[in-house]
């Protein structure tokens, strides 16, 4: 299994601020991805890094917003910048990795994240 | 445009009895599917996963079904124990190399045990 050291666990922010959450892995990846669950919905993907390029966003996501760094094969950033009350969602970061019989996607605790 | 849906937001059992989750999905091209239990505060833990090539796939308490040609899946746990009370996702994949792929998820069913 994967090991992933997500902080911080939870932070309450003001409005317009910027909040950078970092994420861990207790092994070389290739590629990270980082997801947003809004209250009462779904896991939706952000983007996905990959050490050495710039992050690949999906519809909706852009790097202004939620610029990502990938400095090497073992960590990652994600920043919510100029934050707004529709930014509260709890943001996870997440590895795929072969496990015991399956491949497998490894979560971080998340990031509750509530803007004021 | 959901291409994961899980059409029930929550469910009660009874301890003891079988839990069947559900999960539709839209996109033909998936080929790999999983399930995850998720506890508040916490990040998702994966509980168990199946290939398009399978319709089965049995650990323990819990057995994934495949319907391709429905492009439905269920989760059945068996015996339900008070613990297994948590949010399932299921989550679905396509493409050759899923190491490097996406989850695409479904919003999530509420499961309560009921002692």
């Amino acid at each position: 299994s994967a090991v992933i050291s997500q902080k911080p666990s939870r932070d309450i922010c003001q409005r317009g601020t910027s909040l950078t959450i970092q994420c861990q892995v207790d092994s070389q990846v290739t590629m990270m991805f980082w997801y947003r669950q809004q209250p009462g919905q779904s896991l939706t993907l952000i983007a996905t890094a990959n050490q050495g390029s710039e992050a690949t966003y999906e519809s909706g996501f852009v790097i202004d917003k939620f610029p990502i760094s990938r400095p090497n094969l073992t960590f990652s950033t994600l920043t919510v910048s100029n934050m707004s009350p529709e930014d509260s969602s709890i943001y996870l970061c997440s590895v795929h990795r072969q496990g015991a019989l399956n491949t497998e996607a490894f979560f971080g605790q998340g990031t509750r994240l509530t803007v004021v | 445009d959901q291409q994961v849906k899980q059409n029930s937001p929550s469910l009660s059992v009874q301890e003891g009895r079988i839990s069947i989750l559900n999960c539709d999905y839209t996109n033909s091209m998936f080929d790999y599917f999983l399930w995850y239990k998720k506890y508040p505060a916490e990040g998702p833990t994966f509980l168990i996963s199946i290939s398009s090539i399978k319709d089965k796939n049995e650990d323990g308490r819990f057995t994934v079904f495949l319907n391709k040609s429905a492009k439905h899946l269920s989760l059945h746990i068996v015996p339900s124990q008070p613990g297994d009370s948590a949010v399932y996702f299921c989550a679905a994949s396509g493409g050759s190399n899923f190491g490097n792929e996406k989850l695409t998820f479904g919003t999530g069913t509420r499961l309560t045990i009921i002692p």
